[in-house]
């Protein structure tokens, strides 16, 4: 099956430093990747949609220059949380989309806390 | 984003017992597909479904597109302690440029 890799799973910043978080669809091509936010006992909240070689499309109310979003390849999409704050403590979660399916996989998440 | 409405929210229930939730949209999807979530790891994809009316099994989960293209179901029979975690439904609108919009899950606690 398809499968997404994140990379860090974990990690612990202090406030006001940067975090890059890398996406990857590792078996197949992906023009397109999502990024959620989702808190604890909540549903995936989109963030934005990142299509290799052009810009992100932000949803309303999120900060593109916060989130910096960079789909470098067909295989790579990389989101950096710029000066961080305690409230952007959250899980981070991608997801690639199979073009020829147009199916979404998701990847194993990456837990941000920003002390 | 928008959220669909699924249900129920929780289920608790014997090992054994089949489980069954759904999820309705006020809006026409042209993909339904349901994940399920475990503790600390991202949503895994369950079934994908394409067309109206289409009925889809992996295994001892069965998932049907509603005929209106508006509702869907995901029913788990026989259901094991590993069933546990957050069953989320997701559609996927024509125009939608691949977005999903979500339901807010159904939590399944299997007691053996």
């Amino acid at each position: 099956g398809a499968v997404v890799s994140q990379h860090p799973s974990r990690v612990i910043c202090k406030s006001g430093t940067s975090v890059k978080i890398e996406c990857r669809s590792l078996d197949f091509q992906a023009t397109t990747m999502f990024w959620y936010r989702q808190f604890p006992k909540q549903s995936l909240m989109l963030m934005a949609t990142s299509n290799e070689g052009s810009k992100a499309t932000y949803e309303q109310g999120v900060e593109k220059d916060k989130f910096l979003i960079n789909h470098a390849s067909l295989t790579l999409s990389t989101l950096t949380v710029t000066s961080a704050h305690p409230e952007d403590s959250s899980f981070y979660i991608c997801s690639a989309r199979d073009g020829t399916f147009y199916e979404q996989y998701f990847g194993p998440g990456t837990r941000l806390t920003v002390t | 984003g928008q959220q669909l409405n699924q249900s129920p929210q929780s289920m608790f229930i014997q090992e054994g017992e089949d489980v069954s939730m759904n999820c309705t949209s006020s809006s026409i999807f042209n993909t339904w597909l349901w994940y399920k979530q475990e503790p600390g790891e991202g949503p895994v994809l369950l079934i994908a479904l394409y067309k109206a009316g289409e009925l889809t099994s992996n295994g001892r989960l069965t998932a049907q597109f509603g005929i209106t293209r508006k509702d869907s179901f995901l029913n788990i029979s026989a259901s094991i302690p590993s069933d546990v975690g957050i069953y989320f439904c997701a559609g996927q609108a024509w125009d939608s440029w691949g977005k999903l919009q979500f339901g807010a899950g159904t939590q399944v606690v299997v007691t053996p």
